[in-house]
């Protein structure tokens, strides 16, 4: 099947800084993305769609002042969390559709990447 | 708006024991349905899928079937092993051409020797 690639894996940084998290969908091309937030022993929250070639599209809530995304290529989306604070600390995955068939395209998650702010 | 209910866990099982891990849906129209599996520390896993009503995706010895009269999709499966220790995800997505997956809250399986 389709692999989605995610980097880094995990990651720690202070308050206040900013941090990129990568999502590449390696064998395949991926004109949207989606990107999630998981907490601790909780379901996956739908941050926003990342769009190529356009802004991305937030789901109510989430603030897109603060999770930067960029779309930059067929491949590779990339969020980026700035001025981050311990509440941002999280698990982020990232997904891509591909193919379909009869039904909806195929979702395939990256590994996902543990985010810290200490 | 679409909405899927699963169990809560955990659920303890011994290796060989039979698995159901319930899930139901509120959906428009005529959803995709899904689960999920994550390992510990990995992201998501498709498991096994069905598109329409009656349809019984397969995967690994996992099983659902889904039921549109009853809007469920309960997961099974035989006899468990320890390896399948994980989170599972109950999701749909509509048939709209939008791929957004709504997941359920995940229901974790423990799984002794």
């Amino acid at each position: 099947g389709a692999v989605v690639s995610q980097h880094p894996s995990r990651v720690i940084c202070k308050s206040g800084t900013s941090v990129k998290i990568e999502c590449r969908s390696l064998d395949f091309q991926a004109t949207t993305m989606f990107w999630y937030r998981q907490f601790p022993k909780q379901s996956l929250m739908l941050m926003a769609t990342s769009n190529e070639g356009s802004k991305a599209t937030y789901e109510q809530g989430v603030e897109k002042d603060k999770f930067l995304i960029n779309h930059a290529s067929l491949t590779l989306s990339t969020l980026t969390v700035t001025s981050a604070h311990p509440e941002d600390s999280s698990f982020y995955i990232c997904s891509a559709p591909e193919g379909g068939g009869q039904g909806a395209p195929e979702q395939y998650f990256g590994p996902g990447t543990r985010l810290t702010v200490t | 708006g679409d909405s899927v209910t699963q169990m809560e866990g955990p659920v303890t099982l011994s290796e060989e024991a039979f698995l159901t891990i319930n899930c139901t849906y509120t959906a428009t129209g005529y959803p995709s349905l899904f689960w999920y599996v994550q390992y510990p520390g990995e992201g998501l896993q498709l498991l096994l899928k069905a598109t329409k009503a009656d349809d019984k995706g397969s995967n690994k010895g996992f099983e659902a079937t889904y039921r549109k009269e009853t809007t469920s999709f309960h997961l099974e499966k035989g006899s468990v092993q320890v390896s399948d220790s994980a989170v599972y995800f109950c999701a749909l997505t509509s048939n709209s051409g939008y791929s957004t997956l709504t997941f359920g809250k995940g229901t974790m399986l423990l799984v002794s020797p």
